[in-house]
């Protein structure tokens, strides 16, 4: 069974449109995240979330909003998309365990490639 | 100054050699720190981690950090031409956020 799976895999819209990407995790973790990779494959954190908390990098423009219906999934929607919005963005999920105990990093789902025309 | 550096690559060896892949990380609290694969097209996928300062060698692979000189690295003995793939790293900062470098891309040449 996959572990974190993202739907679609690919996505081509045209510039305007408002679109979602789904993501589930079945590992029980209890933090999820959204990056997104460049071009360059520079992988740029844009949102964690947990029960409690949500946590946004300010530099995402608010066009980009995250919506969690329960533990297991945190959709990505984005409004208005640009061209600069073309990229992979990947979903991940961590079981965090607090400070001075092992971590053991995050499971990324396969990636969908978002191409903006 | 970026949280976590890698030197972009391209680093190429041949069959059978050793590979080494080298990370610094700007924040002196870090506690953990991870290698991951990224094969083109693909998602990036944990092959090692690394909590203590030393080595950890697993199968082919070793990491060693060195948390005084803020450094981690991973070396890739009798590499193969399935290695070939990007190679990130990542380090788990003071504030629970992970961060992760611009990846180093290895051509393991037959």
């Amino acid at each position: 069974d996959t572990a974190v799976s993202q739907t679609p895999k690919y996505l081509v819209t045209q510039m305007g449109n408002d679109k979602s990407i789904k993501c589930e995790q079945n590992l029980g973790h209890d933090t999820m995240y959204w990056y997104k990779q460049d071009s360059k494959k520079f992988l740029k954190i844009m949102f964690s979330y947990n029960n409690k908390e949500l946590i946004i990098n300010e530099t995402v423009p608010n066009r980009f909003s995250p919506k969690s219906p329960d533990k297991a999934h945190l959709n990505l929607h984005i409004n208005s998309l640009e061209l600069g919005d073309s990229a992979v963005y990947f979903c991940a999920s961590s079981q965090n365990t607090g400070t001075g105990r092992m971590d053991y990093g995050y499971t990324f789902g396969s990636g969908t490639r978002l191409t903006v025309v | 100054q970026k949280e976590v550096e890698q030197n972009s690559g391209p680093l190429s060896v041949p069959e059978g050699a050793i590979a080494s892949l080298n990370c610094t990380y700007s924040d002196r609290g870090s506690q953990s720190f991870f290698w991951y694969r990224q094969y083109s097209g693909k998602s990036p996928e944990l092959i090692m981690s690394i909590y203590s300062n030393g080595d950890k060698e697993d199968g082919r692979f070793t990491a060693q950090l060195n948390k005084a000189s803020q450094y981690v690295s991973l070396l890739i003995r009798d590499s193969q031409p399935s290695d070939s793939a990007t190679y990130l790293c990542a380090v788990k900062g003071t504030g629970n956020q992970f961060y992760f470098g611009t990846g180093t891309s290895l051509t393991v040449i037959p």
